[in-house]
C-alpha cells in the first residue's frame, strides 16, 4: 500500500530564512506527487505537483520541490520564508485514483 | 469562476443522529472526492465520485456513504453518528478523475458530535 511520511511535525524558522519540508513516499511506480498548504480553518490549496518530466517543479508563492526517485523523496523548499507562510503543509501521493496524505508539517515563522 | 462550495460550514449533532453534507464542485468539474480530517488521524480519503459513480473508497465503515448527482454536486451522509466522527470534512473537485489532475478543495464542514 502506498504511504507518505512527513517526518517533521513542527518546524520553526525565522522570517527570511530558507525552508525545506521533507516528504518521503512508498510506492512501487512513479507516483503523482503534490504539496498542499492549509491555513487555520481553511481548506487545502495546491502549491505544486509532479507528474513526470523535470524533477524540479516550481509552484505558487515562491515554492519549489524536487522529486528524487532514488530517495523516494519530494521535498518542498523556499529560499526566503515570509510570515504569511505560517500554515500546515501536506504532501500527498495519488495512485490508482486514491489520494494518500502525509500527517502534515506545521510551520511557524518567527520575526 | 466560483470555487468549491461546502454547506453547511458548521454542524453540531447528537450521537446516534445522521447528517448530510453537501459539496458543489467547480463548474465543469466531474470528479468529487471527500476527506475526513482529524487531529489524531490526519487527512483520510473517504471516497471519490465521477460521473455519478463511486470510483474509489477509503477504509471507512458503511455508516459513511455518498452520492453524486447529474450536475456533479455531491452529498455525503453519515448515519448513527459517533463521537469519533467529529472532524473537518473536506470536499475536493477535479476536472476528471483524481489520478492526474489538480484537486480544488472547499473550506470544509466542521462537524461536532456531542
Amino acid at each position: 500500500a502506498q504511504s507518505v511520511t512527513q517526518p517533521d511535525i513542527h518546524i520553526t524558522v525565522s522570517e527570511g530564512a530558507s525552508l525545506e519540508l521533507r516528504c518521503n513516499y512508498s510506492y512501487g511506480a512513479t507516483p503523482y506527487l503534490f504539496w498542499y498548504v492549509q491555513s487555520p480553518g481553511q481548506g487545502l490549496q495546491l502549491l505544486l505537483k509532479y507528474f513526470s518530466g523535470d524533477t524540479l517543479v516550481q509552484g505558487i508563492k515562491g515554492f519549489e520541490a524536487e522529486f528524487k526517485r532514488s530517495q523516494s523523496s519530494f521535498n518542498l523548499r523556499k529560499p526566503s520564508v515570509h510570515w504569511s507562510d505560517a500554515a500546515e503543509y501536506f504532501c500527498a501521493v495519488v495512485s490508482y485514483q486514491k489520494v494518500t496524505f502525509g500527517t502534515g508539517t506545521k510551520l511557524q515563522v518567527i520575526p | 469562476k466560483a470555487g468549491v462550495t461546502q454547506t453547511p460550514r458548521y454542524l453540531i449533532k447528537t450521537r446516534g443522529q445522521q447528517v448530510t453534507l453537501s459539496c458543489s464542485p467547480i463548474s465543469g468539474h466531474r470528479s468529487v472526492s471527500w476527506y475526513q480530517q482529524t487531529p489524531g488521524q490526519g487527512l483520510q480519503f473517504l471516497f471519490e465520485y465521477f460521473s455519478e459513480t463511486q470510483r474509489n473508497k477509503g477504509n471507512f465503515p458503511g455508516r459513511f456513504s455518498g452520492r453524486q448527482f447529474s450536475n456533479s454536486r455531491s452529498e455525503m451522509n453519515v448515519s448513527t453518528l459517533e463521537l469519533g466522527d467529529s472532524a473537518l470534512y473536506l470536499c475536493a473537485s477535479s476536472l476528471t478523475q483524481v489520478q492526474n489532475t489538480e484537486a480544488f478543495f472547499g473550506q470544509g464542514t466542521r462537524l461536532t458530535v456531542v
